[in-house]
């Protein structure tokens, strides 16, 4: 069975750091691209990032860059996210989904329950 | 402002068919890339509904259909039950690498 699990969030102040983790088991990590997708507070979804099987690509939404970093470890099945320079804007609750492609356009086939990110002084 | 435009709301009563409609551009639908449907039960994760245009993943009933024509795409859910009160989001890609998405309808049962 495929579970992605997130871990991470918390309180932080503006300006400040915090580093998601998201553990996945049940299926074989190194070969799949990773995704971390967020929703604000009463908003809709938003792929801020995602990282290939081999890390060789990576993504980053304009809202993010230079401030988030994605990663992973895949001797450990684990998918990290480093988030700097928090914004009130950057408060949501943060999935990380596994993408799969069928044909041409990637989807997200399994999500982790999230983890909630709050960014207030 | 999403990349995608959904209806915010769409409603029905129980047994009835409601659809969602999902439109974009010439560069994420209309360039000829898929669409793909979530459901998301308040205070869930998000859970696949339907994959490029129309294909149902193992599980999901065959209530659900979608379709996809030019630069939009649709889905329908008919028999509506009380059960399919939820929000319902659109996927795709474009052509700057971004997995894109609408900005979400919430389905209401009467």
């Amino acid at each position: 069975e495929v579970q992605l699990v997130e871990s991470g969030g918390g309180l932080v102040q503006p300006g400040g750091s915090l580093r998601l983790s998201c553990a996945a088991s049940g299926f074989t990590f190194s070969t799949y691209t990773m995704n971390w997708v967020r929703q604000a507070p009463g908003k809709g979804l938003e792929c801020v990032s995602y990282i290939s099987g081999s890390s060789s690509t990576i993504y980053y939404a304009d809202s993010v860059k230079g401030r988030f970093t994605i990663s992973r470890d895949n001797a450990k099945n684990s998918l990290y996210l480093q988030m700097n320079s928090l914004r009130d804007e950057d408060a949501a609750v943060y999935y990380c989904a596994r993408h799969r492609a069928t044909v041409v356009t990637p989807f997200f086939d399994y999500w982790g329950q999230g983890t909630l990110v709050t960014v207030s002084s | 402002q999403s990349v995608l435009t959904q209806p915010p709301s769409v409603s029905g009563a129980p047994g009835q068919r409601v659809t969602i409609s999902c439109t974009g551009s010439s560069s994420n639908i209309g360039a000829g890339y898929d669409v793909h449907w979530y459901q998301q039960v308040p205070g869930t994760a998000p859970k696949l509904l339907i994959y490029d245009n129309s294909n149902r993943p193992s599980g999901v009933p065959d209530r659900f259909s979608g379709s996809k024509s030019g630069t939009s795409a649709s889905l329908a859910i008919t028999g509506l039950q009380a059960e399919d009160e939820a929000d319902y989001y659109c996927q795709s890609y474009d052509s700057s690498l971004r997995k894109v998405f609408g900005g979400g309808t919430k389905v209401t049962v009467l």
